[in-house]
Parts: structure tokens; C-alpha cells; sequence
């Protein structure tokens, strides 16, 4: 079955400390994407790809950093410099730029 | 700024009867609108694309409407039932190629009473 997980369903991050969350795809699309949704508000994008090996900021990349090192794999660190990191993250990618595939997403609460 | 306005609170409707959520935007003139359907604790799942040059696209019982000079999508589920029930989400490109993600509005969140 193609299409794209994310793990852990639910992450909790202690003060100070980095967490990495995990996206893989098997869907073949070169572009993917990272976003954040709080409760009550719209999905705002953190970071994408375009092509491995190639990223860029979104709306609120502040705090996060990610890699794209294989096609199949964008994974997501949330670090310390995040101060409000409570949220949940959802991935997703596309091949031809217009409708987008998502992960079933994580919540990352912090302790 | 570009904006994306949806129905923020609520919106109950009895099953059977079609329910309509609107989408409006400022500032952009996009190619495509896109909506989007999320369940609790999922990711959202791809429901129709509307282009600016198509006034209407239908899917089984979801409709959607583009009216460009009014910069407004109207999103319509005829015979509905409880299991529309669901947040619904509008979304369009910002950024003229497609490339640089999807602007995500608030969504309306629904609930189809039996």
C-alpha cells in the first residue's frame, strides 16, 4: 500500500531537549512537506522539499530543522529553541504540486 | 496579506438536507482551490480541485463552486449523512507555481444531526 507514515503517533519532549519526528513516504513524489495545526486553527507550513538533498523555510520555521537526504525520508527536529512546540505535526508530499498526500500526523506534547 | 476565511464556528445540519461552507479569499488570484476533509487526530484527506477557469466540479454528492471575480468557493454535500460529519478545509496555492505548499484556511468543522 503506498503512502506516506509518520511515527511516533504521540511524542512528549521534556525542557531543553530535541526531538527528531519521522515521515516516510513510498508514494515517489519529490516534494514534501512539513505543518504544524494547533486546535482551532489552520495547518501553517514549517519547512519543505522540492528535491532531495534541497529545503526551505516556510511560514514558521523558527525552531525546527530538517534534512532531506533520501526521497523517501524528510524528517522533522523540533528543538529546544522552540519555545510553544505543543501541536499537532502533519507531513505530506505531492508529485505534481497540486493535491497533497498527508500522514496520519503526530502530537508532541511537552512534559 | 493574502487571507483565507472559512466558517469558523460550527455548522449543524440535519441529515438529508445538503449542507453549503463557504471559503473566501483576499488578495491573490490563485489557479486552483483545493478541499480538504480531516477527522480527529487524522491527516487531512484530499476531496476535490476546482481550477479558476471551472465555475463548478462534482464528485458523487460533494459540489464545488469557484467564483473568481467574488473570490469565494462554495463547498456543497447533498443528502447528507452522519458520517460527513468531519472538518472541512479550503486551501489554495499562494505561491503562483504550486511548489511552495498549500495555504491552509481554519476549516468548518461539521456535524450532520440524525
Amino acid at each position: 500500500d503506498g503512502g506516506i507514515t509518520q511515527s511516533p503517533k504521540y511524542l512528549f519532549r521534556k525542557e531543553g531537549q530535541n526531538v527528531t519526528l519521522s515521515c516516510e513516504q513510498n508514494l515517489n513524489h519529490d516534494a514534501m512537506y512539513w505543518y504544524r495545526q494547533d486546535p482551532g486553527q489552520g495547518l501553517r507550513l514549517i519547512y519543505y522539499s522540492q528535491i532531495v538533498n534541497d529545503f526551505q523555510k516556510g511560514d514558521i520555521a523558527e525552531g525546527y530543522s530538517v534534512s532531506r537526504e533520501k526521497k523517501e525520508s524528510f524528517p522533522l527536529t523540533v528543538t529546544s529553541a522552540q519555545k510553544n512546540p505543543t501541536a499537532f505535526y502533519l507531513c505530506a508530499s505531492t508529485d505534481l504540486f497540486e493535491k497533497l498526500f498527508f500522514g496520519s500526523g503526530t502530537q508532541l506534547s511537552v512534559l | 496579506s493574502q487571507k483565507i476565511e472559512q466558517n469558523s464556528e460550527a455548522l449543524n445540519i440535519q441529515e438529508g438536507k445538503t449542507a453549503t461552507l463557504t471559503c473566501n479569499y483576499t488578495n491573490y488570484s490563485p489557479a486552483y482551490l483545493q478541499w480538504y476533509r480531516q477527522d480527529p487526530g487524522r491527516g487531512p484527506v484530499f476531496l476535490l480541485l476546482i481550477r479558476e477557469n471551472e465555475k463548478e466540479k462534482r464528485k458523487e454528492r460533494l459540489k464545488v463552486t469557484f467564483d473568481t471575480t467574488l473570490k469565494q468557493s462554495l463547498f456543497h454535500i447533498t443528502a447528507s449523512q452522519p458520517a460527513d460529519s468531519a472538518t472541512y478545509l479550503c486551501a489554495l496555492d499562494m505561491s503562483g507555481g504550486g511548489a511552495d505548499g498549500l495555504t491552509f484556511g481554519k476549516g468548518t468543522h461539521l456535524i450532520i444531526q440524525p
